[in-house]
């Protein structure tokens, strides 16, 4: 299978503890994205890679979120001190990096924190 | 960024036409209009994207008014595995492919 690929698939965790979620993106593509998606809404954009360089960074990714992206490949999503309210699902896309290249979806990764 | 409106939820018989309206009367000229689907519990999927021109693909066509005001998701013959979740995204310029979805319409394909 060549598409994007997430790890874990789910992932519950205690309120406080620290998560890392992985993204494997199409292995031709530039682009790197992380979302957030909760219950009943569409996905909301938090990150932007290019490469190894994060170019792009939304209000919702508090200092507890970081994202990296070291060697322009694989992508880890690390969430300290998680919260209840950090229950949703990750997604991770990736696109080649041309104008209006689409983007493919990973099939993300679901966390509960209790 | 160019806002795009949606009906909540509709219903399409098995086999026939599903038409996805959308709305999108702030669209400027060099924004496109990209088609995503999310079946349940699984990650969104890139259906078509188009400019001006009519587009089809090997999953649906795409119809955007001569104003580019709106535009029609068509999937030709529903199936029940087209049950889904779709969204009408306008893509802002210098965006670098950044997607922002909207509520999107649930397309529930009835037998």
């Amino acid at each position: 299978d060549t598409g994007v690929s997430q790890n874990p698939r789910h992932k519950i965790t205690k309120r406080g503890q620290n998560v890392t979620f992985r993204c494997d993106p199409i292995s031709e593509h530039n682009r790197l994205y992380w979302y957030r998606q909760t219950l009943g809404q569409g996905p909301e954009f938090l990150t932007y890679f290019q490469n190894e360089a994060q170019l792009e960074k939304s209000r919702l990714l508090s200092d507890r979120f970081s994202a990296e992206r070291p060697k322009g490949s694989f992508s880890t999503l690390e969430i300290q001190r998680t919260e209840q309210g950090d229950s949703a699902m990750y997604l991770c896309a990736s696109s080649y990096d041309r104008g209006n290249a689409e983007a493919f979806f990973g099939q993300g990764t679901r966390l509960t924190v209790v | 960024d160019a806002k795009t409106t949606q009906p909540t939820s509709m219903d399409c018989a098995e086999g026939r036409a599903a038409n996805l309206p959308c709305n999108h009367s702030t669209i400027s000229g060099n924004e496109y209009v990209y088609w995503y689907r999310q079946i349940h519990s699984q990650g969104p999927q890139y259906i078509i994207h188009g400019l001006k021109n009519n587009e089809t693909n090997e999953m649906a066509s795409l119809i955007i008014t001569e104003d580019r005001k709106s535009s029609t998701l068509i999937l030709p013959h529903a199936t029940l595995r087209d049950t889904a979740v779709y969204y009408c995204i306008v893509r802002p310029p210098l965006a670098r492919g950044k997607l922002i979805f909207g509520q999107g319409t649930t397309l529930q394909v009835k037998p």
